[in-house]
C-alpha cells in the first residue's frame, strides 16, 4: 500500500516552454500532497503544499506564478513549471500524506527535469 | 540553528557491524519523527517513524527518540552493502510548514 506515482520520470524541454508533472496516489486518497525539489548533492527542499480543492501553499522564495500547482482530485496533483529556464533543471519529487491524522509521507519516484 | 540537523558524513561502517545515525531537532514541541533512505538518483523511501520516547524496532532497524534531548537516532544492525545510501531524518515541526522538515541527510557507506 501507499504507492505514489509520478509522470514523466524524466523530461527535457527548451528554455521558455512549460512542463507539467503529474503525481498520483495509486491505492489511497490523499487530501494533502507535497512538492519538493532537490538539486544534486543537496537536501530536499519543500516547494509547496497542495490541498485538494483549494489553493496551494507555497514556501518562501518559491514563485507561485512560475510553479503552478493543481490538486483537483483526491488522487492527483500536478505541478506545471512555466517558462522554464536552465536554472529550473532539478529533480522534482512529490509526496502524499496517507491520512490527515498521520504525518507519514510517501514519495513518488521523482521527475528529472532538464531545461536546455 | 537549523531545524533538523544531521552530520552529512560520509559515515563508513564495516559490513556486519551496527551503523548509528543521529539527528537533532530544534522545535521542542515536535511529536513525529521519520527516517527515510535515499539511494543516489532515487526518491526517498520511508523506513521508520517514531512518535514516543524510547526505542522502536523493525527488523534490523531501531529508531530511538529522546524528546528531552531533542535527539533521534537510527540503528542498523548487521549492516549490508545494500544499506549504503543517504539517510534523511525528518520531523513534523510545530512551527513551520504543514509537511515534514528534512535534515540534509547522512551518507552511509557499508564496507564489504
Amino acid at each position: 500500500g501507499a504507492v505514489v506515482s509520478q509522470h514523466p520520470s524524466w523530461v527535457i524541454c527548451k528554455s521558455g516552454t512549460s512542463v507539467k508533472i503529474e503525481c498520483r496516489s495509486l491505492d489511497f486518497q490523499a487530501t494533502t500532497m507535497f512538492w519538493y525539489r532537490q538539486f544534486p548533492k543537496q537536501s530536499l527542499m519543500l516547494m509547496a503544499t497542495s490541498n485538494e480543492g483549494s489553493k496551494a501553499t507555497y514556501e518562501q522564495g518559491v514563485e507561485k506564478d512560475k510553479f503552478l500547482i493543481n490538486h483537483a482530485s483526491l488522487t492527483l496533483s500536478t505541478l506545471t513549471v512555466t517558462s522554464a529556464h536552465p536554472e529550473d533543471s532539478s529533480f522534482y519529487i512529490c509526496s502524499a500524506r496517507v491520512q490527515d491524522i498521520s504525518y507519514e509521507q510517501y514519495f513518488g519516484p521523482g521527475t528529472r527535469l532538464t531545461v536546455t | 540553528q537549523k531545524e533538523v540537523e544531521q552530520n552529512s558524513g560520509p559515515l563508513s561502517v564495516p559490513e556486519g557491524a551496527i551503523a548509528s545515525l543521529n539527528c537533532t531537532y530544534s522545535d521542542r514541541g515536535s511529536q513525529s519523527f521519520f527516517w527515510y533512505r535515499q539511494y543516489s538518483g532515487k526518491s526517498p523511501e520511508l523506513i521508520m517513524f517514531i512518535y514516543s520516547n524510547g526505542d522502536k524496532e523493525d527488523g534490523r532497524f531501531t529508531a530511538q527518540l529522546n524528546k528531552a534531548s531533542q535527539y533521534v537516532s537510527l540503528l542498523i544492525r548487521d549492516s549490508q552493502p545494500s544499506d549504503s545510501a543517504t539517510y534523511l531524518c525528518a520531523a513534523k515541526l510545530v512551527r513551520g510548514a504543514d509537511g515534514l522538515t528534512f535534515g540534509k541527510g547522512t551518507h552511509l557507506i557499508i564496507q564489504p
